[in-house]
Formats: structure tokens, C-alpha cells, sequence
């Protein structure tokens, strides 16, 4: 089967836009992560989605981030009003439980 | 909470030997290790759980103790594909799926 998708791939935008992330994971993941990783940088953990418990979002670092899980499957990663420290690669990864997580290839964020 | 990664850099000669070391300061019931080289997303590498044993493949392998809540991730004869930023994960001792947190990650370098 298909591995974890995350879409676009690249994205440009200019400050104060708002923008979408899109994440598919594996079917019958019941666990999803988001992180945000800037160049040579480590896995900052974003928010974390398991099963129908409520999402841990204690990694969101201001009030412009958002992210939602629907029917346990897609995520979007909604940043408001962008800054150009938003800028990096958010990758989105997806297990089961709390086994092997499953990477996306990312998207990279530039914003200019 | 992160687990504390040491070293967070290491520069090998092809056919050295390395130790990564993970800690925590909570009691984890299991340790993740993930490799990630550069331009790409991270790739699991092995889960240790609590009472389990030590985990390896190839020349790479790693170790769990529970008591000290630490983990060691040793490669033997460094390969130049080796080389990436390797992330330690860690689960809590909570009970129930628990979110899986990483280290900043230890940057190894293989050269010839």
C-alpha cells in the first residue's frame, strides 16, 4: 500500500497569507503527528492526533497554528497570518498506536 | 518531556565504532531510534520496549535500560551510509498509547 503523502510538496506564499498543509496517512493509522523542522534543525513536535482521543496540541507555537483530523484520517495544518520564521519543512508522520511512525516527504514552507 | 541526546555531533573514519546515548528523566516504557539523512524524511530504525532485549540488525544495534531510562544505540564498523542525524523517541510509562517524543537528534558523520 501507500505510504504517507503530504501535499504540496512545496509551497510559497507571502507574509500574512494564510495556508494549508495536507497530510494523508497510512490507512488504519490510528496515530498522527505534525512537526516542524528548519534547516539542520531537529524534529520540533507540532500536535499529535491518537485515535478519537482529544489531540495533544501542546506543541503549537502561537495561536496561528491549527490542525485537524478528519473521519481519523486526513490532516490539514492551518497556519494564519504566515511569518517568515514559519518558514521550514513540516513533516507528518502516522503509526499505529504507538509503534513504527511513518514519514511523509514533508512540505517546505517558504515564506516570503 | 525530551529525552537528552549525547553527542550531538560525531565525525567517524569508515570502520569506527559509535555510541549514541538517549536519557530520560521519566520512567518510559520504549525507546525509538530513527535515522534521517540529509534532504530526506527520517526512517525507523528499531522500538525497544520495557522488559525487552536488546535490538540490532546488521552492525547497528541498541540497548534499553529501564531502570536508569536510558538508551544506547551502538554501530560497528561505520559504513559511509551511515551517516545522518539519528533521533532518539521516547514513550512514557503512562499507561495507554503515548505520544512519542524525540531527542534533538545526534548529527554522525562517516568519512572515508
Amino acid at each position: 500500500g501507500a505510504g504517507v503523502s503530504q501535499s504540496p510538496s512545496n509551497k510559497v506564499t507571502e507574509k500574512g497569507k494564510d495556508v494549508e498543509l495536507r497530510c494523508d496517512p497510512i490507512s488504519g493509522h490510528t496515530a498522527l503527528y505534525w512537526y516542524r523542522q528548519s534547516l539542520g534543525q531537529g524534529l520540533e513536535f507540532l500536535i499529535y492526533f491518537q485515535g478519537n482521543s482529544a489531540p495533544d496540541k501542546s506543541g503549537l507555537p502561537s495561536d496561528r497554528f491549527s490542525a485537524e483530523r478528519t473521519g481519523g484520517s486526513v490532516s490539514t495544518l492551518t497556519i494564519q497570518r504566515t511569518q517568515q520564521e514559519d518558514s521550514a519543512v513540516y513533516l507528518c508522520a502516522s503509526s499505529y498506536g504507538s509503534n513504527e511512525q511513518f514519514f511523509g516527504p514533508g512540505t517546505r514552507l517558504t515564506v516570503l | 518531556q525530551q529525552p537528552v541526546q549525547s553527542p550531538q555531533a560525531v565525525i567517524l573514519r569508515e570502520g569506527e565504532d559509535a555510541v549514541i546515548n538517549c536519557s530520560s528523566s521519566k520512567a518510559l516504557y520504549s525507546v525509538h531510534w530513527y535515522r534521517q539523512k540529509h534532504g530526506e524524511a527520517p526512517v525507523f530504525l528499531m522500538i525497544l520496549l520495557k522488559g525487552g532485549e536488546q535490538k540490532g540488525h546488521d552492525k547497528i544495534s541498541a540497548s534499553f535500560n529501564e531502570k536508569k531510562q536510558q538508551s544506547s544505540l551502538y554501530l560497528t564498523a561505520s559504513q559511509l551510509s551511515y551517516s545522518g542525524t539519528y533521533f532518539c523517541g521516547t514513550e512514557r510509562n503512562s499507561g495507554g498509547y503515548q505520544k512519542v517524543t524525540f531527542g534533538i537528534g545526534t548529527k554522525l558523520q562517516v568519512i572515508p
